[in-house]
């Protein structure tokens, strides 16, 4: 199995800093690299695909890049809304495998 | 506006079979495929997964020898079913729809795109 290492595992910040969450692949998925976020007591809400991609109906404020085995999710000016989990998941092989998660706070 | 809804036992015996139906309404599941995904409490998610309208199946090797996913093509459902049952197996189990989000450079990227509320399992005698 392909291993998802995030880090952090939890971080603070201020409403408006810019966010960065990092994600690291046990071994190279290309492009393959999804980001969900997930609200408490909710399913999860896919943000970005092919690791740079932003779904339909995102904001702007969240951008992904990177391939191979090293990826990033940013936030450029956080919102009180963006109080979430955020997991990376690759689509490369199967099974697909979801990081821990980075729990994003507002300070 | 597609939507998924779990449904099933909530409370299930510790050695016996957990078995979740998802309801898919707005979106005929003789397209794309279809998965399970789970969540033990305060932990991350683990894909169980997935089939198609066909029954063509994949699923994770680490739950394999458990775990049967079956389609119901007329009902617009499929359905989960676990056996052998353990705590380990508590957490809130989710249905989603696995679409192609995009393609790039001829190459095609799969995410799941809707998701279920969510139904909470616990296993406990």
């Amino acid at each position: 199995d392909i291993q998802m290492t995030q880090s952090p595992s939890s971080l603070s910040a201020s409403v408006g800093d810019r966010v960065t969450i990092t994600c690291r692949a046990s071994q190279s998925i290309s492009s393959y690299l999804n980001w969900y976020q997930q609200k408490p007591g909710k399913a999860p809400k896919l943000l970005i695909y092919a690791a740079s991609s932003l779904q339909g109906g995102v904001p702007s404020r969240f951008s992904g890049s990177g391939s191979g085995t090293d990826f990033t999710l940013a936030i450029s000016s956080l919102q009180p809304e963006d109080c979430a989990t955020y997991y990376c998941q690759q689509s490369y092989t199967i099974p697909l495998t979801f990081g821990g998660g980075t729990k994003v706070e507002i300070k | 506006q597609v939507q998924l809804q779990e449904s099933g036992p909530g409370l299930v015996k510790p050695s016996e079979t957990l078995s979740l139906t998802c309801t898919v309404s707005g979106d005929s599941i003789s397209t794309y495929y279809w998965s399970w995904i789970r969540q033990p409490p305060g932990k991350g998610l683990e894909w169980i997964g997935y089939i198609n309208y066909s029954g063509s199946t994949n699923y994770n090797p680490s739950l394999k020898s458990r775990v049967t996913i079956s389609v119901d093509t007329s009902k617009n459902q499929f359905s989960l079913k676990l056996n052998s049952v353990t705590a380990a197996d508590t957490a809130v189990y989710y249905c989603a729809r696995r679409v192609a989000a995009g393609t790039l450079l001829g190459r095609t990227y799969y995410g799941m795109d809707v998701w279920g509320q969510g139904t909470k399992v616990t296993v406990s005698s």
